[in-house]
């Protein structure tokens, strides 16, 4: 079956960078995807790798090694408002299959 | 709609009663998804529709959950005689079929089984 594995708590203070990594193992791998959800909100995408390597949105980056079953997301120049859960999601045994989520990586951000 | 909509964004029911939750998806989006977060946890699958195939069931946590979409849009999560371990939030998901990784989430409803 499918799991992900995240840290379930991360603080690090304003200005700093961050790492927030996940590892997977799945049957059929398509892809790792980033999503954020603040307290009482609805989760949000924030990026998709489906090859190796890092991408870069702002001051968010996601990196991945299929290789490794690894990813993770860096999040640079942390401000308070990013603290927030952090969840990584695979697809399900297909590139149509389901989304299925880590428990998350709660992300605290103190000044 | 801009976004997906769910109705009622709240909800509280007595234990034994049905309920039914509605997650109305993004136009054209052909995936749509239903997950279950109790407070302070994680996402737990519990049904995926993808066009026209076969829902995926295999999140469902007993046969007191079903969920139906009619005409490839609407979606109806239906629990019955609800017991209070049913209380969390319920959330909708859509997604386009070259979706990938991206899914767009409602807003969720809170359902309360006292």
């Amino acid at each position: 079956g499918q799991s992900l594995e995240q840290p379930s708590e991360v603080t690090a203070v304003e200005g700093a960078i961050v790492q927030m990594n996940c590892t997977y193992q799945t049957s059929g791998f398509y892809g790792l995807s980033w999503y954020q959800q603040h307290d009482g909100g609805a989760p949000t995408f924030l990026s998709y790798n489906a090859l190796d390597g890092l991408e870069e949105t702002g001051r968010f980056s996601s990196f991945l090694s299929r290789s490794d079953s690894y990813g993770y997301l860096l999040l640079q120049e942390l401000q308070m408002k990013d603290s927030a859960s952090y969840f990584c999601a695979v697809r399900n045994g297909g590139s149509q299959g389901n989304l299925i989520f880590g428990k998350g990586t709660k992300l605290s951000v103190k000044p | 709609g801009a976004g997906v909509s769910q109705s009622p964004s709240n909800k509280v029911t007595e234990k034994g009663k049905d309920v039914e939750l509605r997650c109305d998806p993004i136009s054209g989006h052909t995936a749509l998804y239903w997950y279950r977060q109790s407070l302070g946890q994680g996402l737990e699958f519990l049904i995926y529709f993808q066009g026209n195939s076969a829902p995926d069931k295999s999140g469902l946590p007993s046969d007191r959950f079903s969920a139906e979409r009619t005409g490839g849009s609407v979606s109806t999560l239906t629990i019955q005689r609800t017991q209070q371990e049913d209380s969390a939030v319920y959330l909708c998901a859509s997604s386009t079929r070259q979706g990938a990784g991206s899914a767009f989430f409602g807003q969720g409803t809170r359902l309360t089984v006292v």
